[in-house]
């Protein structure tokens, strides 16, 4: 069974602290997405990467920073994080070649 | 301007009967897809179906097909025969350009509840 799994289900952190997200594929997928959801505006890209290295920003890219030194990780930093960035986020892998995204089961952060 | 509208926050619909959620999508991209995806309240997006803009016939997958109408840019889901399981959020999105791009711009979604 393909899965996409993330660090924690919830996260509750302080404002200012730096927080790590972290998301593992096992379908070696060349792409992987971050996202953030909340209620009313659906979900939007935060950043993605095409391949090993590479990323790009989406179109939330503000207060995130992403890191992928490795196929299957793909991890979200929020360097100092802010009461604004309470949501859940969501990260996703697809293949290169096209097709639908996969999705993992969330991570609801809380910045106090 | 937003790419995908879903106009419906909500719906209740009455077990085994059919339900369709709504879509509108805005591009001027010829070569394009449209996906739709459940989310149950345990978080995790489940794929349900995808219609790409070339297609001539509308996708089905088992009780899901989808409604597609190119010239009016609508890509409703049509849900048969509800089941209690069926209740979640449910969204829709769209791929721009061609299978190789990479960007899904998603609806604000529809929440369904299913009524025994």
């Amino acid at each position: 069974d393909v899965k996409v799994t993330q660090s924690s289900r919830y996260l509750v952190k302080r404002t200012g602290e730096k927080v790590f997200l972290e998301c593992v594929q096992d379908m070696d997928h060349e792409n992987m997405f971050w996202y953030r959801q909340d209620p009313g505006l659906g979900l939007r890209l935060i950043y993605f990467s095409y391949d090993v290295k590479m990323k790009e920003k989406g179109d939330i890219p503000e207060g995130y920073s992403v890191s992928r030194e490795k196929k299957e990780r793909f991890s979200l930093i929020l360097e100092s994080a802010s009461t604004n960035q309470t949501s859940m986020y969501l990260c996703a892998s697809r293949n290169s070649g096209g097709g639908e995204q996969f999705f993992g089961p969330g991570t609801r952060l809380t910045v106090l | 301007a937003q790419k995908i509208t879903q106009t419906q926050p909500g719906m209740f619909v009455q077990e085994k009967e059919a339900v369709t959620l709504d879509c509108t999508y805005d591009t001027s991209d010829q070569s394009y897809g449209l996906f739709w995806y459940k989310q149950p309240s345990s978080g995790e997006m489940i794929f349900l179906i995808y219609q790409g803009s070339y297609d001539e016939q509308n996708a089905t997958e088992g009780r899901y097909s989808l409604n597609f109408q190119k010239a009016r840019k609508s890509a409703n889901l049509v849900i048969s025969a509800s089941q209690l399981g069926d209740s979640a959020m449910y969204f829709c999105a769209m791929r721009e350009g061609d299978s190789n791009d990479y960007k899904l711009s998603f609806g604000a979604g529809t929440t369904v509840t299913v009524r025994a």
